[in-house]
């Protein structure tokens, strides 16, 4: 295992378009999560599963964004209509639901939005 | 709610100087709290956490934070820097109080430029 892999590591769309960013956690990890992260600020929380189930889901930026994890293994992000405000480094992480507090997360190296 | 600050956006120390990268914290009950370290293009990497205990902890590749309670600092140190520890470093907390999220509020990040 690789660690966090995250696909595409960069897009460039036009205003308008739809995007979807795909990644594969740990294989032992049940939980997974996306952040937000703009230039100068630390990542922003998205929204996180455990296995397939989305448990907090409030804090996507609009209802243009949106999440799945089918099968409880790889993720998708998807924003709709994107605007240049979306422009940013979206990051995926994973971690053991019971070893978190103790190992943290493990970070993808994201995939850079830029919406043009 | 919980929050963490980080009031240096950069810092420069010379190599082999002993360096420091600040950190403070709010929350309503006890803290959890982490470093991470993100180097160019990378993802962040966990550096290191306090959840209870002895209130200096020591992580990976030097690195140790000392936990202050009463200051409400967590403190990143490393005895003698390295040009290669140059990176952003992003300071977490979590709030364990009861209600309290179970998703880390991530810091600004500091710049760290160690110069030969």
């Amino acid at each position: 295992d690789t660690g966090v892999s995250q696909d595409p590591r960069h897009k460039i769309t036009k205003r308008g378009q739809n995007v979807t960013f795909r990644c594969d956690p740990i294989s032992e990890h049940n939980r997974l999560y996306w952040y937000r992260q703009t230039l100068g600020q630390g990542p922003e929380f998205l929204t996180y599963f455990q296995n397939e189930a989305q448990l907090e889901k409030s804090r996507l930026l609009s209802d243009r964004f949106s999440a799945e994890r089918p099968k409880g293994s790889f993720s998708t992000l998807e924003i709709q209509r994107t605007e240049q405000g979306d422009s940013a480094m979206y990051l995926c992480a994973s971690s053991s639901y019971s070893r978190q507090d103790q190992h943290g997360y493990t970070f993808g190296s994201g995939t850079r939005l830029t919406v043009v | 709610a919980q929050s963490v600050a980080q009031p240096e956006d950069q810092v420069n120390v010379a190599e082999g100087n002993p360096l420091t990268v600040k950190c403070t914290y709010s929350v309503s009950g006890n803290p959890y709290l982490f470093w991470y370290v993100q180097y160019p293009n990378r993802g962040l990497q966990f550096l290191l956490k306090y959840i209870t205990g002895d209130n200096l902890v020591k992580g990976s590749y030097g690195f140790e934070a000392e936990f202050n309670k009463s200051q409400t600092s967590f403190h990143l140190k490393k005895p003698s820097a390295l040009v290669s520890d140059s990176a952003l470093y992003f300071c977490a907390v979590r709030d364990t109080a009861s209600g309290g999220s179970y998703i880390p509020t991530f810091g600004r990040g500091t710049s760290l430029i160690v110069h030969p």
